[in-house]
């Protein structure tokens, strides 16, 4: 079945350690974005990209890097930097044409807990 | 600047009534795309519905039904007869008409929404 795959569900990071959350798809998709979750505050768009190679920031991206080496994989790393990491964070993909604008296809997501 | 309101945070109704949920957008476009998608509690968002802002005509499916008023702003969505399985959190959110994936694309903070056996 075509979709996204985030790993790990659950993840457990000491202060001052960077974590890595893994978003594989394969829809096929040029775009991919990763947004986080926090209660009562909706989404926020962290990083996007719309081809391989090629990253922008979003609304709140410090503290996080990202990579697109592969069309079907953006993973996200949260740095020791990142003031409050706890969060929800949500990888999607999508496809850049004008056909299915906005159509945003969503992995389960991954919950951080900083200890 | 784009923005998203859903003033109610949490819902809570009993199974087979109907709800409505609000959404009141602001933006200075004057095309643009709305949407709500629906965050059931395994936490994928899924897309329910896109609405450009040439067509005002009210949508329906099935139980769903979508009212879009330009004049006021507003994309709200019902259930009617509300099911259990509609218990999750659903987000309106609006994009720039230009650019193609999700550029653009802005979220409400999400209304939870608890059906009641």
């Amino acid at each position: 079945d075509g979709g996204i795959t985030q790993s790990p569900k659950y993840l457990f990071r000491k202060e001052g350690q960077n974590v890595t959350l893994s978003c594989e798809q394969n829809l096929n998709h040029d775009a991919m974005y990763w947004y986080r979750q926090d209660p009562g505050q909706g989404l926020r768009l962290i990083y996007y990209s719309q081809i391989v190679n090629d990253f922008q920031k979003g609304d709140i991206a410090e503290g996080y890097s990202v990579s697109r080496e592969k069309k079907e994989s953006f993973p996200l790393t949260v740095t020791s930097a990142q003031k409050n990491p706890t969060a929800f964070y949500l990888c999607a993909s999508s496809t850049r044409t004008r056909l299915a604008p906005g159509e945003l296809f969503f992995g389960e997501g991954s919950r951080l807990t900083v200890l | 600047a784009q923005k998203v309101t859903q003033a109610q945070t949490e819902i809570s109704v009993v199974e087979k009534e109907d709800v409505t949920l609000d959404c009141v957008y602001e933006t200075r476009d004057t095309t643009y795309y709305l949407f709500w998608y629906k965050q059931p509690p395994s936490g994928e968002l899924v897309f329910l519905i896109r609405r450009n802002s040439f067509d005002e005509q009210n949508e329906i499916s099935g139980r769903y039904s979508w009212n879009f008023q330009k004049s006021t702003s507003s994309f709200n969505f019902t259930i009617t007869a509300s099911q259990v399985v509609d218990s999750a959190v659903y987000f309106c959110a609006l994009k720039r008409y230009s650019g193609g994936g999700a550029d653009g694309l802005t979220f409400g903070k999400g209304t939870h929404l608890i059906i009641q056996p």
